[in-house]
């Protein structure tokens, strides 16, 4: 079956520091990747996805990029925000048929402090 | 920007009562999710959900889990008699594309 496997938390940075998240998948298609993000209290928020191998998914300073030879897809940030502190995950969604229902990771925990 | 409700925020409830959890999906779209996060733990798939019927189903979604889409806008998932287990964030999703997840219901059973 599919699976996502990502660090364990929790991440605790320096405001400014560069985050690394790292995220690895196990699937039997092909398919599509998200990082979903969810702050203290509220429910998850896509933050970037990428559908296909070398695409590059990017919002809000945040990037990943779906590499298929090493079936990763590792959120990076050059400098974060006492305000990027959340819970970070990584999920996927098989892309046959039109369910598509998502299988997602642990969570990984960021601390971001001034 | 559109966005998906979900209501109650919090419920409390008896073991062996059953609950009903309501989701507003975006008005557009057309496939419609379930999933729970136990505290601490993973996001789960419960259910999927498309033209009036369950596409999907999760071993976690037994006979005391049902969904219904009662008159177009709402989508609910119901507990037919809650267990201690059943305790988590409950979290309704829609999609045309991209799956895009309500604010959650929080459910602790006692």
């Amino acid at each position: 079956g599919n699976s996502v496997t990502q660090m364990e938390g929790p991440v605790t940075l320096s405001e400014e520091a560069f985050l690394t998240i790292n995220c690895t998948y196990t699937a039997t298609g092909y398919p599509s990747l998200f990082w979903y993000v969810q702050y203290p209290g509220e429910g998850l928020q896509l933050l970037l996805k990428a559908t296909k191998a070398d695409d590059k998914g990017s919002n809000k300073g945040f990037e990943a990029t779906y590499r298929k030879e090493t079936t990763s897809f590792h959120l990076e940030k050059g400098s974060v925000q006492v305000s990027d502190s959340a819970v970070y995950f990584c999920a996927l969604a098989e892309r046959t048929g039109g369910g598509n229902k998502l299988t997602f990771g642990t969570g990984t925990q960021l601390k971001v402090e001034l | 920007e559109p966005e998906v409700t979900q209501t109650p925020s919090h419920q409390v409830t008896q073991m062996g009562q059953e609950v009903i959890l309501r989701c507003v999906p975006i008005s557009n779209h057309l496939y419609f999710y379930w999933y729970r996060q136990i505290l601490g733990q993973k996001v789960e798939f419960l259910v999927s959900f498309y033209n009036n019927e369950i596409s999907e189903k999760s071993e976690i979604f037994d006979d005391q889990f049902s969904v219904e889409r009662p008159d177009g806008s709402n989508f609910t998932l119901k507990i037919r008699s809650t267990k201690l287990e059943d305790s988590a964030m409950y979290f309704c999703a829609s999609k045309q594309e991209t799956q895009y997840f309500g604010p959650g219901t929080r459910l602790l059973v006692l």
